[in-house]
């Protein structure tokens, strides 16, 4: 399974951008990258994918490098709903979603 | 988002006893998945389906079993409910079941205690 690796907390101040990274260097050319998010008490619900270019949707941007190993998601403007735990996940053609562990994201107000 | 519905939402149950929960949806997804999380673990796949009558065993299946005779329910059913099974329990739905740009939508999760 392709892997990734994600700090486990990270903290950032109301208001201000986030930018949560995701390492996968093992990364092959099919693989696209996926973030979910999960709100306390809640499912995860699905933030955004991409496969090369960067894509931008209304809850946040992602940033993929040019060699793929690496990516980042950011949330342009933090609130303390933004409070979650952020799984990055790369998603195989014929692969299951696998959760690792995630991003503890704490916003401080 | 999909209209995922989970039931019962909370439960409390001694070991032994079976135990039933409930998946719902309204998106007319194909495949249905039941997680569990557990601290330190993160979500784990137990089985999913990718139709009706079709069924596949995740990484914990042992203890579990589930059935989908429509395509809007999917039943998880623990025989003989142990202690180790406490938990929270989430249904998700994705309309492909694999590929790139597949994601799965998620219900509000069952918190399921057994004494």
């Amino acid at each position: 399974d392709a892997k990734t690796t994600q700090p486990n907390s990270m903290e950032s101040n109301e208001e201000e951008p986030v930018h949560l990274p995701c390492n996968h260097s093992t990364i092959s050319g099919t693989d696209y990258i996926h973030w979910y998010r999960q709100l306390p008490s809640q499912g995860p619900e699905y933030v955004i994918h991409g496969l090369t270019s960067n894509v931008n949707n209304r809850m946040a941007s992602l940033a993929i490098a040019e060699d793929r190993k690496s990516s980042t998601l950011i949330l342009h403007r933090a609130t303390l709903r933004d409070a979650a735990v952020y799984y990055c996940i790369l998603r195989r053609r014929d692969d299951k979603i696998i959760f690792g562990k995630g991003t503890r994201l704490h916003i401080l107000p | 988002d999909a209209g995922i519905t989970q039931s019962p939402r909370h439960k409390v149950t001694e070991t032994g006893t079976p135990v039933t929960l409930r998946c719902h949806q309204t998106e007319n997804h194909r495949y249905m998945y039941w997680y569990r999380q557990d601290p330190g673990h993160g979500l784990r796949l137990i089985h999913y389906s990718y139709g009706v009558k079709d069924t596949d065993k995740g990484e914990v299946s042992d203890g579990y079993s589930v059935s989908r005779s429509k395509t809007e329910d999917f039943l998880l059913t623990l025989e003989s409910a142990t202690s180790s099974q406490t938990s929270v329990y989430f249904c998700a739905t994705s309309p492909w079941g694999a590929g790139g740009t597949d994601t799965q939508y998620f219900g509000p999760g069952t918190r399921l205690t057994v004494l």
